[in-house]
């Protein structure tokens, strides 16, 4: 059973515009970690941020910010006035306190940014 | 400068034969891992270890192997027996295995023909 759900899998918008990038998780575990990873056409994942499952507090880092609602099991994440660098795939992943070390991973959601 | 090598960027074999991929990391993390991930899709974990000489299973680690004989590198060999090679490998480092955020390489493109 898939653990982390991205629905959306592509997303285009034009510069300057709100985006927010939808993550619904699966867990019976308490205690668990979330994160939410870049992935730029280099390849290489860049870690943006990571949530503990006792931390509701959202969180909000210059443009981006992050919305956890354990209500409805939802992390996600939101891009302000988009620029056509945050073209990416992100991923939304998952620690369960269980198996610690595990990272499971979302399939992505492709953001484009038009100029 | 402190980061995780992966070498080299790209990768091209015939089939049939084995391939290993090399993973260095300076971080002095305990952990490290291995992903492939396929267009499309996220990524898989192939394998992990969580300290020298030591070393788990991931969810796809069939026709695959690895070693860690030493804290900085993580060696994956991809074997003859793994059926479909052609992916995009990436390698990846934490402090632990608890709840420490994994930092990655560049990743090596493998195509397998």
């Amino acid at each position: 059973a898939q653990k982390v759900t991205q629905a959306q899998t592509e997303i285009s918008v034009v510069e300057k515009e709100d985006v927010t990038l939808d993550c619904v998780y699966e867990t019976r575990d308490t205690t668990y970690y979330l994160f939410w990873y870049k992935q730029p056409p280099s390849g290489e994942l860049v870690f943006l941020i990571r949530r503990n499952s006792f931390d509701e507090q959202n969180e909000i880092s210059g443009r981006y910010s992050w919305n956890f609602q354990k209500s409805t099991s939802s992390f996600n994440f939101t891009i302000t006035a988009s620029q056509v660098v945050d073209s990416a795939v992100y991923f939304c992943a998952l620690i369960r306190g269980s198996t610690l070390g595990r990272l499971y991973f979302g399939r992505g959601t492709q953001l484009t940014v038009w100029p | 400068d402190g980061g995780i090598t992966q070498s080299p960027k790209y990768l091209f074999r015939k089939e049939g034969q084995n391939v290993t991929l090399s993973c260095e990391q300076n971080l002095n993390h305990d952990a490290m891992y291995w992903y492939r991930q396929d267009p499309g899709q996220g990524l898989r974990l192939i394998y992990y270890s969580q300290i020298v000489n030591d070393f788990q299973k991931g969810d796809i680690a069939e026709g695959y192997s690895v070693s860690r004989e030493k804290k900085e590198s993580f060696p994956l060999t991809v074997t003859s027996a793994q059926k479909n090679p052609t992916a995009f490998y990436l390698c990846a480092s934490s402090p632990g295995t608890d709840s420490y955020e994994q930092y990655f390489g560049p990743g090596t493109r493998l195509t397998v023909t």
